[in-house]
């Protein structure tokens, strides 16, 4: 069964740091780019970041660019995103995803999310 | 990167259909055809439904179909079902080598 599982979420005062894991299974994981999105409480989707298979193509939206990090362990089949700076407004739901292809321009398997509390 | 624009919402009753316009810009959508669709249930991870404009993944019921015209792409719900119910997402990559989403649409089965 092809399955994504995050882990890492939590409470975390404003300034910090956090890094998330997203487990990778059932498919060859060194094939698909992977991305990172996130949904703030009661909110809509926002796109965080992208990695190409091999891992040395990243992509950054510009509202965590350098703040996050994304990359990826392909001998572990698992993605990361290393968090720092975190505000308020980082508060959310972040989810893992894998592309629809090597670079399919679609999300078609999901994790099912961990949340992140950023709170003093 | 500004957020494509969803309607907050539509309804429709059982069985009819209905349709969720999302505009963008020459840059986004209608700067090429990687646009995808996403349903949401409350408390759950979105699901894929429409990529490439309007390419169903296998699976997806072929009551949803995708469109595009311009700077604006659109789904379209045919027999509306109860477990429609849901928010929906538009997705397009961008010049910027980057994905941008919907505001999101909120449908409602009445």
């Amino acid at each position: 069964e092809v399955q994504l599982v995050e882990s890492g979420g939590g409470l975390v005062q404003p300034g910090g740091s956090l890094r998330l894991s997203c487990a990778a299974s059932g498919f060859t994981f060194s094939v698909f780019a992977m991305h990172w999105v996130r949904q703030a409480p009661g909110k809509g989707l926002e796109f965080l970041s992208s990695i190409l298979g091999d891992g040395r193509t990243t992509q950054y939206a510009n509202s965590v660019k350098g703040r996050f990090t994304i990359s990826r362990d392909n001998s572990k089949n698992t993605l990361y995103l290393q968090m720092g700076s975190l505000r308020g407004e980082d508060m959310a739901v972040y989810y893992c995803a894998r592309d629809l292809d090597i670079f399919g321009y679609a999300f078609e398997i999901w994790g099912q999310g961990t949340l992140v509390t950023v709170s003093s | 990167q500004s957020a494509l624009t969803q309607p907050a919402s539509v309804s429709g009753s059982p069985g009819q259909s209905i349709t969720i316009s999302c505009t963008g810009g020459s840059s986004d959508i209608g700067g090429h055809n990687h646009v995808s669709w996403y349903q949401q249930h409350p408390g759950k991870a979105p699901k894929l439904i429409i990529h490439g404009v309007n390419n169903r993944p296998s699976g997806v019921s072929n009551r949803f179909s995708g469109s595009k015209s311009g700077n604006t792409a659109s789904l379209t719900l045919s027999g509306l079902q109860a477990d429609d119910e849901a928010d929906y997402y538009c997705c397009s990559w961008t010049n910027s080598y980057i994905y941008v989403f919907g505001t999101g649409t909120k449908v409602t089965v009445l």
